[in-house]
């Protein structure tokens, strides 16, 4: 079965340090997300991405953030300087346009602590 | 008003039970509606996609009530794997791409 897979399952970095994480979405699926959730606290929304666009972002995504697909495969999320509150599980998810229920399916997360 | 809400539980429940959980949501514009399951420290994973007629997958079924703005899902004969925390997800206000998270129900099911 496809799957969405992300690296690294742990990333440790200092603050005001730059990370990217990085996904590998279901390879038919057009749309791509990025999520995180804050250890004991609800999943939230960050970014769609489309055609090599953003096509929606939350107010979390600021300008510290950035996505890109470098290539026709890989689907990354950075973030500039990070900060301690940065600090959570993010999700990396695709979802097939052609579905109508726009079921999204997730990747096993990257871990991020901010030390 | 929260936009998603979910009693957060945890629900102890002995294994062979039936338990149901309900999810309230309050845009009414809202099109798309999800179960997903999160076990512990890991990524959540759809249940099942909710739709307007209910729909029913195993043990699992799913109702939507448009006029009362809420989810529900049902675990027949649970078992204890089913033992994880239920989150409802709703297609956001104005898009259909954007999901709006509960903060999830945490079920044990207890042997």
């Amino acid at each position: 079965e496809p799957e969405v897979t992300q690296t690294p399952s742990h990333q440790v970095t200092q603050m005001g340090q730059e990370v990217i994480l990085r996904c590998v979405p279901i390879s038919n699926h057009l749309y791509f997300y990025w999520y995180r959730q804050i250890l004991g606290q609800k999943v939230e929304f960050l970014v769609s991405f489309y055609n090599n666009e953003i096509s929606e972002k939350s107010e979390i995504f600021d300008d510290q953030f950035s996505v890109e697909r470098p290539d026709g495969s890989n689907f990354t999320l950075k973030i500039r300087s990070t900060k301690l509150e940065d600090s959570a599980m993010y999700f990396c998810a695709s979802s097939d346009l052609l579905v109508p229920t726009y079921e999204q399916y997730f990747g096993p997360g990257t871990r991020l602590t901010v030390t | 008003r929260k936009e998603v809400e979910q009693d957060p539980g945890p629900f102890n429940v002995p294994e062979g039970a039936t338990v149901a959980f309900n999810c309230t949501y309050s845009n009414s514009a809202s099109q798309s509606f999800f179960w997903y399951r999160q076990d512990c420290r890991k990524e959540p994973k759809l249940l099942m996609s909710v739709y307007s007629s209910g729909n029913e997958d195993g043990r699992f079924t799913a109702q939507l009530n448009r006029a009362s703005q809420y989810i529900s899902l049902l675990i027949r004969d649970s078992k204890l794997s089913d033992s994880a925390t239920y989150l409802c997800v709703v297609g956001g206000r104005d898009s259909n791409y954007q999901l709006i998270w509960g903060a999830g129900t945490k079920l044990i099911i207890k042997p």
